[in-house]
């Protein structure tokens, strides 16, 4: 079972760009890693998967290097809106056991004005 | 419309009840999910369900039980509610088991007194 862990929180301001990285070294080889947003009183929301290198989609990149141990979510020139907690998932597209699918506790991403 | 709709959005009860939550999606997927949220943030997954085939998570006490009555719903239920059920429950669905992209409901607070 992987394991991840990302930072509690981080702060940032408005117009940056903000990288947040999940560590996940026992990742298996059809372990996907996924990343989810989260806003107060909301279910989670999906943001962006990947296996390998990178991937982009029109909210965000996610960086994975070659050993696949970690993954960083980049978020681009983020505004106030952006404020939610992050999760990072790892497990394989099929799963055969729910206990594979654990989300953990996230990251509290704050964007100040 | 709401693709993932849950039943009620809040929820108080005393302890050594039992109580139902309710969950339809829209979307025609083939995977629903129950996942509980506790007061620190922590998302873990509790059962899915696929083409009559029940995935649990082995740390969740036999007290709860998802119902199917058809593909759109996955219900629970939880017996004898203690305090420790206090949280949010969230109920996903996704076009396949595992780690596809899920949606997810707004959420139920279960506030067991």
């Amino acid at each position: 079972l992987a394991k991840t862990t990302q930072p509690i929180s981080m702060d940032s301001y408005e117009g940056q760009e903000v990288n947040i990285t999940c560590s996940h070294n026992n990742i298996a080889t059809n372990d996907y890693i996924t990343w989810y947003q989260q806003f107060p009183s909301q279910g989670p929301r999906f943001i962006i998967q990947g296996y390998k290198t990178k991937v982009t989609n029109e909210v965000a990149s996610l960086f994975i290097p070659a050993d696949r141990k970690s993954s960083t979510l980049s978020l681009p020139r983020v505004s106030l809106s952006d404020t939610a907690v992050y999760y990072c998932l790892v497990g394989p597209l099929s799963s055969g056991s729910a206990r594979q699918l654990t989300f953990g506790s996230g990251t509290q991403l704050t964007v100040l004005p | 419309d709401t693709a993932v709709s849950q039943t009620p959005k809040y929820l108080v009860t005393q302890m050594g009840n039992d109580k139902s939550i309710k969950c339809e999606q829209n979307l025609g997927h083939d995977t629903m999910y129950w996942y509980k949220q506790d007061s620190k943030k922590f998302l873990k997954i509790m059962f899915s369900y696929n083409n009559k085939e029940l995935i649990i998570n082995e740390t969740v006490p036999n007290r709860f039980s998802p119902k199917s009555p058809d593909k759109a719903h996955l219900n629970l239920h939880i017996n004898s509610l203690e305090l420790g059920d206090s949280a949010v429950y969230f109920c996903a669905s996704s076009r396949e088991n595992g780690g596809y992209e899920q949606y997810f409901g707004p959420g139920t607070r279960l506030t067991v007194t």
